[in-house]
Formats: C-alpha cells, sequence, structure tokens
C-alpha cells in the first residue's frame, strides 16, 4: 500500500522557520509530482505547493510565494516543505499528498500540526 | 487566479436520500476537476476524478458531471458514512483552487 508519513510540525513564533517532511513508501515516488496542502482550524483545504517528479518545476500559492520553498530527495523518497517568514495565518495542519495521473491527488498523508504564536 | 464556488455550503439529508452538490469555476477548466470527502479530525480522500472518473474502491453511489465551468457532485442513496464536508478542486491551471467546501449532515 502506499503510504505517505508527514513529520515536523510544531510550534514556532511568528517569523520563525519550520521543515516538513513527508516520507513515501509504496510507490515508485520519482515518478510524481507531489504537493502540500493545508487546512487552517474550522477551515477549508488550501493547495500550497507542487514540484515535478524530478524537482526542476515547483509552484506556489500567492500565500506562500517567498516565503515557503518545496523540495525532494528522489533516493530517500521524501518531500520536504521549507517554511520561513512564518506568519500566525500559516497555522493549519499541512498534508503531503501525491499527484495523480489525473491531475489533483490520489493519495494523502495524515497531516502534521503546525502553530504559529508567540 | 481560478476561484470555485459550491453550493449549497451545507444541507441536511438523511440515509437513503439522493444529494447532489454543485460547484462552479469562474472560468472554464475542461474538465479538470475532482471531488474529496473529508470527516471530521481525518485527511480528505479523493471521489472522483476528471470530473466523472470514479476513484478506485470508492462506491459507485458516487458520481459526477459537467464541463467547462459547472460540476456536479451526486450521492444516491446516502449512507450513514457519507456524511461529511465535500470540496471540488479544480487543476486545471496554477494556483490549484478548492471550493469553499459543502457540509452534509443529518
Amino acid at each position: 500500500d502506499v503510504q505517505l508519513l508527514e513529520s515536523g510540525g510544531g510550534l514556532a513564533q511568528p517569523g520563525g522557520s519550520l521543515r516538513l517532511s513527508c516520507a513515501a513508501s509504496g510507490l515508485t515516488f520519482s515518478t510524481y509530482a507531489m504537493n502540500w496542502v493545508r487546512q487552517a482550524p474550522g477551515k477549508g483545504l488550501e493547495w500550497v505547493s507542487i514540484i515535478s517528479p524530478s524537482g526542476e518545476t515547483t509552484y506556489f500559492a500567492d500565500s506562500v510565494q517567498g516565503r515557503f520553498t518545496i523540495s525532494r530527495d528522489n533516493y530517500k523518497n521524501t518531500l520536504y516543505l521549507q517554511m520561513n517568514s512564518l506568519r500566525v495565518e500559516d497555522t493549519a495542519v499541512y498534508y503531503c499528498a501525491k499527484g495523480g495521473k489525473s491531475g489533483g491527488f490520489d493519495i494523502w498523508g495524515q497531516g502534521t500540526v503546525v502553530t504559529v504564536s508567540s | 487566479d481560478i476561484q470555485m464556488t459550491q453550493s449549497p455550503s451545507s444541507l441536511s439529508a438523511s440515509v437513503g436520500d439522493r444529494v447532489t452538490i454543485t460547484c462552479r469555476a469562474s472560468q472554464g477548466i475542461r474538465n479538470d476537476l475532482g471531488w474529496y470527502q473529508q470527516k471530521l479530525g481525518k485527511a480528505p480522500q479523493r471521489l472522483i476524478y476528471a470530473t466523472s472518473s470514479l476513484q478506485s474502491g470508492v462506491p459507485s453511489r458516487f458520481s459526477g458531471s459537467g464541463s467547462g465551468t459547472e460540476f456536479t457532485l451526486t450521492i444516491s442513496n446516502l449512507q450513514p458514512e457519507d456524511f461529511a464536508t465535500y470540496y471540488c478542486l479544480q487543476h486545471n491551471s496554477y494556483p490549484l483552487t478548492f471550493g469553499p467546501g459543502t457540509k452534509v449532515d443529518i
């Protein structure tokens, strides 16, 4: 079975940094685009970023552009999200999600909680 | 950016009912739309991709239709495990955008 396991969440201060990881298993990781999606407490889903299978191409939501970086290590089957200049409004559950062959996200991790507060 | 709207924002239904949720895009997105179900405290799961294709393992009471700017998710014969929040997602262009969600409860 395909599994995605996020880690790295926690408490950060405004202006601080965190790095999230997503360990993938049960799939040929290097052949799929990967995404981060977040959900603020009591709110809906918000797509954050995508990275191509090779890692050469990335896109970001306007709300995180210039502050977040997405990367991947295809040897370690791991996806990353480096979050800098964190804001209170970045508080959310962060999910990694595998890109489906027809677009969208066909497999999701269980999520990791990020809280930004002073 | 493509804006996605959903209606209704919430609905009350009973087991056995037929439920229809509508998603509209601010511009044409061909059939680049999926539907996701999220139960309280859990990660979302995809139900439908490419507007009308059923994700593997998803019961056939879920179906999707539409094209261009208007899309529909239909749940026939609503089951107790279907009470959840449903989101549409367009993946036609970046940034990818979700609808605001439709909560289905009793």
